[in-house]
């Protein structure tokens, strides 16, 4: 069974481009979850969805943004980077329900210049 | 809200066990995971544990809760050096968000 992949594995982008990652889930779960993981700040929210919605929401501006796809693949964008968004950004992917845990991905560095 | 606690670093020598320690503050049902992140890698999922359990064993893992203290440990028999690495606690409330909260990580450094 494939697991959770992630694109790009690496990212350099400079102050004030877009970002886009790309995450596909393991095969049958239905929720993706992204994560920011910054220096020394440890694993941050980000975004959940499921079913192609939207279904919670870290504490991240509005420049976070993303969708999920009819195959559960999701997109995370980033708009108007700036130097503190440099970090690994994590996908994970699940079932649906309490006991269903989370699968990461290896995840994208992104790098700001 | 849930909050994770966990001690930042942990020096062991191979062949000897390590114990991992984690503090949650949710009190009501709950989801308990244990996470293992190598260099350059995701989060792989080691383990987990609910509630309800006092204990669960797999193959060199331990996972021990004390519900009154609302402490998770996770013990590594044998220890080598592969198993250097950060490990990540997190909870899940039953019921809740589906969101679980991390805790900082425990970076496991195992010498010869």
């Amino acid at each position: 069974e494939a697991g959770v992949t992630q694109s790009p594995t690496h990212l350099i982008k400079t102050r004030g481009q877009q970002a886009t990652l790309r995450c596909s889930p393991i095969s049958g779960h239905t929720s993706v979850y992204w994560y920011q993981q910054a220096l020394g700040l440890g694993l941050q929210f980000l975004l959940w969805y499921d079913e192609g919605e939207e279904r919670n929401r870290g504490n991240f501006p509005p420049r976070f943004s993303g969708r999920q796809f009819p195959n559960y693949s999701s997109e995370l964008n980033v708009n108007a980077l700036e130097l503190e968004d440099s970090a690994l950004y994590l996908c994970a992917s699940s079932g649906l329900g309490d006991n269903q845990p989370q699968h990461f991905g290896d995840g994208t560095r992104l790098s700001i210049l | 809200g849930e909050d994770v606690e966990q001690s930042l670093f942990l020096s062991v020598r191979e062949g000897d066990s390590s114990v991992i320690n984690c503090t949650y503050t949710d009190s009501s049902s709950t989801y308990l995971y244990w996470y293992k992140q190598e260099p350059g890698a995701g989060l792989q999922l080691l383990t987990y544990i609910f509630s309800n359990m006092d204990m669960k064993q797999d193959q060199r893992l331990t996972v021990l809760l004390n519900k009154k203290d609302k402490h998770l440990s996770l013990r590594i028999a044998d220890t080598q050096t592969g198993d250097s690495a950060i490990y990540f606690c997190a909870e899940s409330m039953a019921g809740g968000s589906y969101i679980p909260t991390f805790g900082r990580g425990t970076s496991l450094i195992v010498h010869p």
